[in-house]
């Protein structure tokens, strides 16, 4: 089955510490993208990635790291930097081109206790 | 900037129809999008508009009116599994900004 897999479902963390979000697909899409969603606000973008190698910042990027040595995986670091990372984190990706459909993994709940 | 606008909440009754609009001011347009998320899962592709228009697909419907800024996604015949936030998008000049969404629920 192909798709976007994302792990865990659920993630607590003390305050202070780093945590990394795992993507993966096989879909063979180029373009990857990670969006913070918070009750009541709209997605909104943190990072994405329109072919290996390469990244970009959202609009929300401080706080945040991620890689893109895999065309498969594109893992999100939350870093102790991030004033207030609980929130739910999906995972997105795309084949690329221009117009292209955005397809989302099932989400991480991240709660920093 | 990006400024998309959508009803935070709706409700209706099993069988009948909800239109949901969405208002939109975007630097670039390269079409718009909605989708549907049940709580706490991911979001799933309903609908794709670039063009003026109504572009329907079984149950659901969405119209798109470019030089008004302005969207709908139509549901028809409600069915209780309908309950969910939709959330329309839109696609500026390199990414794709989402509205706050808005949550329908179908009572019986």
């Amino acid at each position: 089955d192909g798709g976007i897999t994302q792990s865990p479902k659920y993630l607590f963390r003390k305050e202070g510490q780093n945590v990394t979000l795992s993507c993966e697909q096989n879909l063979n899409h180029d373009a990857m993208y990670w969006y913070r969603q918070d009750p009541g606000q709209g997605l909104r973008l943190i990072y994405y990635s329109q072919i290996v190698n390469d990244f970009q910042k959202g609009d929300i990027a401080e706080g945040y790291s991620v890689s893109r040595e895999k065309k498969e995986s594109f893992p999100l670091t939350v870093t102790s930097a991030q004033k207030n990372p609980t929130a739910f984190y999906l995972c997105a990706s795309s084949i690329g081109e221009g117009t292209d459909t955005q397809y989302f993994g099932p989400g991480t709940r991240l709660t920093v206790l | 900037g990006q400024n998309i606008d959508q009803p935070t909440e709706m409700t209706a009754t099993e069988g009948a129809i909800v239109q949901i609009n969405c208002t939109y001011q975007t630097s670039g347009f390269n079409g718009l999008f909605w989708y549907q998320q049940h709580a706490g899962e991911a979001p799933t592709f309903l609908s794709y508009n670039v063009l003026d228009g109504l572009e329907e697909k079984g149950r659901f419907s969405s119209f798109l009116s470019r030089s008004k800024g302005y969207s709908y996604l139509l549901l028809k015949e409600l069915q209780m599994k309908d309950s969910a936030s939709y959330l329309c998008a839109v696609r500026g000049d390199y990414k794709l900004s989402f509205g706050a969404g808005t949550t329908v629920t179908v009572r019986a």
